[in-house]
């Protein structure tokens, strides 16, 4: 899996978009860029994934660059319930086993009132 | 929605004690997964089950064992709980193939002490 990068905190007004970079320069072409985000004492909770198109789902928009080195995640109104650590994970099918999620620190979101 | 669900929130243990977490997944997933998160070493893949009594060792199976006799369960059984297991268990789930874009969908995570 390749590795990522991601600032190490944020911070973000209650009802302003938050946009979370993260870069992926040495991504493959089979390799999809997955975003989970966890909460305090509670388990990782997927928000979304793409390969090459911009996707967009009822928690947030992901927008990937044309050459899919980095990438944005974005909540467009952002709550205080949205303070959590953000996790950027790009994960392939490289045969046999696959069953590793690689986690690095994230980017600790903080939304303020 | 997908619903993994890990029965027990917040144990504790006393060492030697023999400690069962279970997990359900009511998605029809073939894969079930055991991890634990201990702060700064992230996620670490202890056993994995790609179907029905089927299970592969992850990267630290030392003093775990698994268990899958139906699809929907999986247990991870600590045979000998020792201090250094104390951490949080993460339970996971997803469709096969394990192609990229099936997505792992994680439980709430079960704090366990060991005493």
């Amino acid at each position: 899996d390749a590795k990522t990068t991601q600032p190490t905190s944020m911070d973000c007004a209650e009802g302003r978009a938050a946009n979370l970079p993260c870069n992926h320069s040495t991504i493959s072409g089979n390799e999809y860029v997955y975003w989970y985000r966890q909460i305090h004492s509670q388990g990782p909770q997927y928000i979304i994934h793409g390969l090459k198109n911009n996707e967009t789902n009822e928690m947030a928009s992901l927008i990937i660059t044309e050459d899919r080195k980095s990438s944005t995640l974005i909540l467009p109104h952002a709550t205080l319930r949205d303070t959590a650590v953000y996790y950027c994970i790009v994960r392939g099918y490289s045969g046999g086993s696959n069953y590793k999620l690689t986690f690095g620190k994230g980017t600790l979101l903080t939304v303020n009132p | 929605d997908v619903k993994v669900t890990q029965s027990s929130r917040y144990l504790v243990k006393r060492t030697g004690e023999k400690v069962f977490l279970e997990c359900v997944q009511d998605m029809d997933h073939e894969n079930m997964f055991w991890y634990r998160q201990d702060p700064g070493l992230g996620l670490r893949l202890i056993y994995f089950s790609y179907d029905v009594k089927m299970k592969e060792k992850g990267d630290i199976p030392e003093g775990y064992s698994v268990s899958r006799e139906k699809k929907e369960r999986f247990s991870l059984i600590l045979e000998s709980a020792s201090t250094n297991q104390t951490s949080m268990y993460l339970c996971a789930s997803s469709f096969l193939p394990l192609s990229s874009g099936n997505t792992i969908y994680f439980g709430e995570g079960s704090w366990l002490t060991v005493v």
